[in-house]
């Protein structure tokens, strides 16, 4: 049973451009969050998606977005990225009905130059 | 709104010797706890977690905590460290209420096992 996928595992940028990031849930899961952990800090949320809309939402603006699949999987795209951006970025998948357990992917290790 | 303190970002133990990590939260509402462990070039490991039942929380790899409602706390201890528990650590906090919800996590305390 795969866990949560992501892709790619790195990716360099520069200033300004947009970024897609993909992740795939554990299987039987059906809802995914989004986490940025910049060096030397925790993660923090990003946002939610369940039944492909965006259910909570943190402290980002809104060059940050993201995208829910019928099959559960999900996409965060950032524009007019910032040195700021680069990050480790991590998807989690869990169960809308009682998943208070995330599972955590290896993440997307996004550098913008 | 919720948050988390870590005290200590890099703790440094003996191998053997006992593990002591600090947490203390804020919740507005009756928390759900979490540890998290995370390896390099890895993502984040579900160590334990407190969910309102017993108070003293076994997880994987020997780690438990305990939450202590009058101190806010939720500190991970292991009686003796392995080489294999160097890795960094997060604590992190969401409301009760919260299946599958956000969480808030601390800024991560990195442990360094000396042989």
């Amino acid at each position: 049973d795969a866990g949560v996928t992501q892709s790619p595992t790195h990716l360099i940028k520069t200033r300004g451009q947009q970024v897609t990031l993909r992740c795939s849930p554990k299987s039987g899961h059906d809802t995914v969050s989004w986490y940025q952990q910049a060096l030397g800090q925790g993660p923090q949320f990003i946002f939610q998606y369940y039944e492909e809309e965006e259910r909570q939402r943190g402290n980002f603006p809104d060059r940050f977005s993201g995208h829910q699949f019928p099959n559960y999987s999900s996409e965060l795209n950032v524009n007019a990225l910032l040195l700021g951006d680069s990050a480790l970025y991590l998807c989690a998948s869990s169960l809308v009905s009682g998943g208070e357990k995330l599972f955590f992917g290896s993440g997307t290790q996004l550098s913008v130059l | 709104a919720q948050s988390v303190t870590q005290l200590g970002s890099h703790v440094s133990v003996s191998e053997g010797a006992l593990v002591l990590l600090r947490c203390n939260y804020s919740s507005s509402v009756p928390p759900y706890l979490f540890w998290y462990v995370q390896y390099p070039n890895q993502g984040l490991q579900l160590l334990l977690k407190y969910t309102s039942a017993a108070t003293l929380v076994k997880g994987i790899n020997g780690f438990e905590a305990e939450f202590k409602k009058s101190e806010t706390s939720f500190h991970l201890t292991k009686p003796s460290a392995h080489m294999s528990d160097a890795a960094e650590y997060f604590c992190a906090v969401s409301g009760i209420k919260a299946a599958g919800n956000k969480l808030t996590f601390g800024g991560g305390t990195r442990v360094l096992v000396k042989p």
